[in-house]
């Protein structure tokens, strides 16, 4: 398995600009999570989604983000419009939660590092 | 909600030395424990995880501790080598599914 894949992995935009970063899971994993990271504020969680269905968008810092899942093998979340304090490296994980026993396991992508000029 | 505590912030050693990390949460229903290294420009990576049902674990020159009672749980490593300079994150699972982590630890070893 190629493990999980994020595109692009750097992307350099201006303010205002429209951004989408995308996310394809490990195949089979039920659970998918985007993290943003900073140093100022660490590892946060965005969103999650079980099953396609996001669970809990309470880590989006405002209305200028969003995140789909329109089905299982691919996942995006977008900021319109960008800001520079956007600016961090966007993780997505996922995990695939029983397997006959508890799996707990969360794989991380590559990363996005966004700036924002 | 979980939160995590994680000290120090950075940590220096010279090779050969040990080095421990702690961690502390606050929700006891937590049951998993997961340790992640993530290398400078990489993705986070597990490298050792507990459950709530055991009080060591080990794995060559690492282990985790966890004390319940006391609501802490800690990575050690033995024998440091460079190429165990990286960060360090802690995480706490309890009742939901999504672990919460520790802000991370800067672990630099010296040759």
């Amino acid at each position: 398995d190629a493990g999980v894949i994020q595109s692009p992995r750097h992307e350099v935009t201006e303010m205002g600009q429209e951004v989408t970063l995308r996310c394809k899971p490990i195949s089979g994993h039920d659970y998918l999570f985007w993290y943003r990271q900073t140093m100022m504020r660490g590892l946060e969680l965005l969103i999650y989604f079980n099953n396609n269905v996001p669970i809990d968008d309470s880590g989006m810092p405002e209305d200028r983000f969003s995140a789909k899942m329109p089905n299982a093998s691919f996942s995006t979340l977008k900021i319109q419009p960008s800001e520079p304090r956007d600016s961090a490296v966007y993780f997505c994980a996922s995990s695939l939660a029983w397997d006959g026993r508890f799996q707990e396991t969360q794989y991380f992508g590559p990363g996005t590092r966004l700036l924002v000029l | 909600g979980e939160n995590v505590e994680q000290h120090p912030s950075t940590l220096s050693v010279q090779e050969g030395d040990s080095a421990v990390i702690k961690c502390t949460y606050s929700d006891s229903a937590s049951n998993y424990f997961p340790w992640y290294k993530q290398e400078l420009g990489k993705r986070p990576q597990l490298i050792i995880d507990i459950r709530s049902n055991v009080g060591e674990k080990k794995d060559q020159r690492i282990a985790v501790t966890l004390n319940k009672t006391a609501k802490h749980f800690s990575l050690h490593i033995t024998e440091t080598q460079p190429e165990d300079s990286a960060v360090y994150f802690c995480a706490a699972k309890g009742g939901s599914y999504i672990p919460t982590f520790g802000r991370g630890t800067s672990l630099i070893v010296h040759p």
